[in-house]
């Protein structure tokens, strides 16, 4: 079936450095797609989402972008903060009233 | 605002008993989805509802149930449970479905069944 899944499951970064956390989507029909961050105990939390006719798109500290061609994704977070560390999930919307996650990465930020 | 409320956030149960899983959102939002969320795995949609009274099953329903009386609520019931619905839940709630902003997750409900 098709599914939306991320190349690796965890992530060690130095404080201070660029993160850069990657998705592979294989429904070449999803056109809207989404980032969350889920901290521990707490629910999914929306950070960006980017939509089939766009290439980029950018918000504080992060930045989405897509390739359509080789249907993958990626979150780029700037001046990665301890307030990071979490894991990250995509997201792609199915039809109008679902979406399909990713198995996730563990971003875990090092002082 | 309160936005998604879970209730509770942590329940034990044996094997066969019921229990009802509580979801209440208060932003007069029409779309509502019940996932779990097992470790290493990402979300799963067990139902959803597009609006009062509408309801219709994702990708794992088996051995769940749920309703829509009202657009604030949006119970999941477990009729006879077993280990394996140990997982945690998670309540979600949308304006305009997953097209836009995607869904406001709930807290979660972390549900064990020994």
């Amino acid at each position: 079936g098709e599914s939306v899944g991320l190349h690796l499951p965890t992530l060690s970064v130095q404080e201070g450095d660029n993160s850069i956390i990657n998705c592979a989507y294989s429904n070449s029909a999803s056109d809207y797609f989404i980032w969350y961050k889920q901290e521990s105990g707490k629910g999914p939390q929306f950070i960006i989402d980017i939509r089939s006719n766009m290439d980029k798109r950018q918000g504080q500290r992060v930045t989405v972008l897509l390739n359509k061609t080789v249907k993958h994704l990626s979150l780029q977070i700037a001046a990665t903060q301890p307030g990071d560390s979490a894991v990250y999930f995509c997201a792609e919307n199915n039809n109008d009233y679902k979406l399909s996650f990713g198995a996730g990465t563990t971003v875990t930020v090092r002082a | 605002n309160a936005g998604v409320t879970q209730t509770p956030k942590f329940q034990v149960l044996k094997t066969g008993q019921s229990m009802t899983l509580q979801c209440a959102q208060d932003m007069n939002h029409e779309y509502m989805s019940w996932y779990r969320q097992d470790p290493g795995m990402g979300l799963r949609l067990i139902h959803y509802s597009v609006g009062a009274g509408i309801t219709d099953q994702g990708e794992v329903p088996n051995g769940y149930n749920v309703s829509r009386s009202t657009t604030e609520d949006f119970p999941l019931r477990l009729l006879s449970a077993a280990p394996s619905q140990t997982s945690v839940y998670f309540c979600a709630s949308s304006s305009q479905g997953a097209t836009t902003y995607g869904y406001t997750f709930g807290s979660g409900t972390r549900l064990t069944v020994v």
